[in-house]
């Protein structure tokens, strides 16, 4: 059983560019979430997914941030026009859904984002 | 909102010695989950410990237990014979079953030899 992968581990872009990060949950989770964690803090929610729907999306998710899981399998996480201030960790999560009782999320590695 | 706070910034313990962290949460729900979870520096985050609002037992890893006062809404971590691996930052979470967590900002545990 592997656990959730997520690709890049690092990535440097230049301001105003767009980037594209991608999550691979462990296989028979149906949830899926998206966090961003920034130096000396805890995670903050971004958006989550049953399957291949989109059930909550932060208000912390400009709309130059973009989320899809396509096949309810792996999810891609965009940023477009890249800013200072979006340098930060992404991280992934996934987890059983409703009614399994296991409510615990595991994490993947996270994308270290620099914008310059 | 759910909010998450946790108290103490920085913690440092002896190796083999005791220490416990501090969390308080304010939720509406009754029904819900706490969670501890470990990350050390440059790795990933790491489930330690979880607890179910409904269970009065205090949930039990190992080393690792919690000490759950659901009338004070207060969720405390014991880590019992320090050893240096435990040293990360620790973070307090809760949920509601299956949505999205929110974490407290976290505590640093230095382990000394």
């Amino acid at each position: 059983d592997t656990g959730v992968s997520q690709d890049p581990r690092h990535k440097i872009t230049k301001r105003g560019q767009n980037v594209t990060f991608r999550c691979d949950p462990i296989s028979e989770h149906n949830r899926l979430y998206w966090y961003r964690q920034t130096l000396g803090q805890g995670p903050e929610f971004l958006t989550y997914f049953q399957n291949e729907a989109q059930l909550e999306k932060s208000r912390l998710l400009s709309n130059r941030f973009s989320a899809e899981r396509p096949k309810g399998s792996f999810s891609t996480l965009e940023i477009q026009r890249t800013e200072q201030g979006d340098s930060a960790m992404y991280l992934c999560a996934s987890s059983l859904g409703p009614g399994t009782g296991r409510y615990e999320q595991y994490f993947g590695p996270g994308t270290r984002l620099t914008v310059t | 909102a759910q909010t998450v706070t946790q108290s103490q910034p920085e913690m440092s313990v002896q190796e083999a010695e005791t220490v416990t962290l501090s969390c308080t949460y304010d939720t509406s729900e009754s029904d819900y989950y706490l969670f501890w979870y470990k990350q050390p520096p440059s790795r990933q985050m790491i489930l330690v410990i979880r607890q179910e609002a409904y269970k009065q037992q205090n949930a039990t890893e190992n080393r690792f237990s919690v000490n759950f006062q659901k009338a004070a809404k207060s969720f405390s971590l014991k880590i019992s014979d320090s050893q240096l691996g435990d040293a990360a930052m620790y973070f307090c979470a809760y949920n509601r079953g299956s949505e999205k967590l929110v974490f407290g900002k976290g505590t640093k545990l230095t382990v000394n030899p």
